[in-house]
């Protein structure tokens, strides 16, 4: 079975310029996560789709954080215009719908400079 | 606001020595409980959960974790560490009516020395 696919896996940006993050969930996962996982923290959730859905969004910072789910199936989370405190890993994780259990992709590593 | 805390930020310890890796959570209503462990430059990988039932449970890896609801903790123990198993362990917690969110610990760096 295929794992969580994200990409890129590296990312360097200037600050003010924008990024795109995308993953590809683990075929027949109904639910998305996107966290944000500075160095030395814990992961923080950015945002959870059930479907093309949005049931939480609490966390993101929506004055330049943006994240779509069309088809619900893959998703993009975008940062425009990117600041040095974003500097961080991007998880995106998915599950089945009412599973407890989510699994996690290998990370998209931002640097902003 | 729920929250997870994992008061050692790093645990050095020798190959074949037990290891104990705390995790406290704060919340009054029952939750589910998981220990994540990430290897350098990869995703997180579940280690093991507690759902409900015994209150003791197991990796197939020799971890084990109790959930103490008094004290509401949820410690991960392992009786003889192994090189391989130096990574980063997360603790997080997640409330049956939150949509399942995690909310994790800031993470404790298991570093095993030969």
């Amino acid at each position: 079975e295929a794992g969580v696919a994200q990409s890129p896996r590296y990312k360097i940006i200037e600050k003010r310029q924008s990024v795109a993050f995308w993953c590809n969930p683990i075929s027949g996962h109904a639910t998305l996560y996107w966290y944000q996982q500075i160095l030395g923290q814990g992961p923080k959730l950015l945002i959870q789709f059930q479907n093309n859905g949005v049931v939480d969004d609490s966390q993101l910072p929506k004055d330049r954080f943006s994240a779509e789910r069309l088809k619900g199936v893959d998703s993009t989370l975008k940062i425009q215009p990117a600041k040095l405190e974003d500097s961080a890993v991007y998880l995106c994780a998915s599950s089945l719908v009412g599973v407890k259990e989510a699994f996690f992709g290998q990370g998209t590593r931002l640097t902003v400079v | 606001a729920q929250s997870v805390t994992q008061l050692d930020s790093q645990v050095p310890v020798f190959e074949e020595a037990p290891v104990e890796l705390r995790c406290n959570y704060s919340s009054s209503v029952s939750v589910y409980l998981f220990w994540y462990v990430q290897y350098p430059n990869q995703g997180l990988q579940l280690l093991l959960k507690y759902l409900s039932g015994s209150t003791l449970v197991e990796s197939i890896n020799g971890f084990e974790a109790e959930f103490n609801k008094s004290q509401t903790s949820f410690h991960l123990r392992k009786p003889s560490v192994h090189i391989s198993d130096t990574a980063e362990y997360f603790c997080a917690v997640s409330e049956p009516d939150s949509s399942y969110k995690l909310i994790f610990g800031s993470g404790t760096r298991l570093l095993v020395r030969p």
